[in-house]
């Protein structure tokens, strides 16, 4: 079955810790891979995205993830956070291609002082 | 990127009545979806609508409850009808013609159901 999990629903850090948010998937074929970004009272926002080349993909507001195909990952980090990167964090694949996206739980990221 | 307006923002509906939600791009698009996010969920997609065909819905969605309309390649609407206090969520519309470009999302309708 295809499926993505993101394995923690919240991550408290302090204020410019790194972190890593993660996301695994179950899919025996090809896969596209998303990270979105909610803000409180906002819709969603791309944050980066994986379609084939390099593993390592670089997003905006200094995150960037890495796709590693033999454990199905696709974990998000970010080397120093800031108190505006509180947020919910969703993890999204598509299937081979298709147009429908499959979101994860989300992590709700907390920043402290 | 697409640029969506969604309208409303947010409502607080009675039992028994229906809303409908309008989502407007700036630009044309082939394929447009519309999301559900229950309170402290993640989204689950209703369906996906394609200009001049009928809606396609998801495991679980029907069209009597969540009729779609997409008149032209730059407009849709989501009616949520006899609504529950079960309704009450974040409704998100959604465009992109292509899965690699990444999808682009408005800013939700808050709808709470008394």
């Amino acid at each position: 079955a295809q499926s993505v999990t993101q394995l923690d629903s919240q991550v408290p850090v302090f204020e410019e810790a790194p972190v890593e948010l993660r996301c695994n998937y179950s899919s025996s074929v090809s896969v596209y891979l998303f990270w979105y970004v909610q803000y409180p009272n906002q819709g969603l926002q791309l944050l980066l995205k994986y379609l084939s080349g390099s593993t390592l993909v670089k997003g905006i507001n200094g995150f960037e993830a890495e796709f590693n195909k033999s454990q199905t990952s696709f974990h998000l980090r970010k080397p120093s956070v800031h108190i505006s990167d509180t947020a919910e964090y969703f993890c999204a694949v598509s299937f081979q291609g298709a147009q429908k996206l499959v979101f994860g739980q989300g992590t709700r990221l907390t920043i402290n002082p | 990127s697409a640029v969506i307006s969604q309208k409303p923002s947010r409502d607080i509906c009675q039992r028994g009545t229906s809303l409908t939600i309008q989502c407007q791009v700036d630009s044309q698009v082939t394929m447009m979806f519309w999301y559900r996010q229950q309170p402290g969920q993640s989204l689950t997609l209703i369906a996906t609508a394609n200009q001049g065909s009928e809606a396609t819905y998801e495991s679980g969605f029907v069209i009597d409850k969540f009729p779609i309309s997409r008149p032209n390649l730059t407009f849709s609407t989501l009616t949520v009808s006899n609504m529950s206090p079960e309704d009450s969520s974040i409704y998100l519309c959604s465009v992109g013609d292509r899965a690699g470009d990444g999808y682009t999302f408005g800013s939700g309708t808050r709808l709470t159901v008394v």
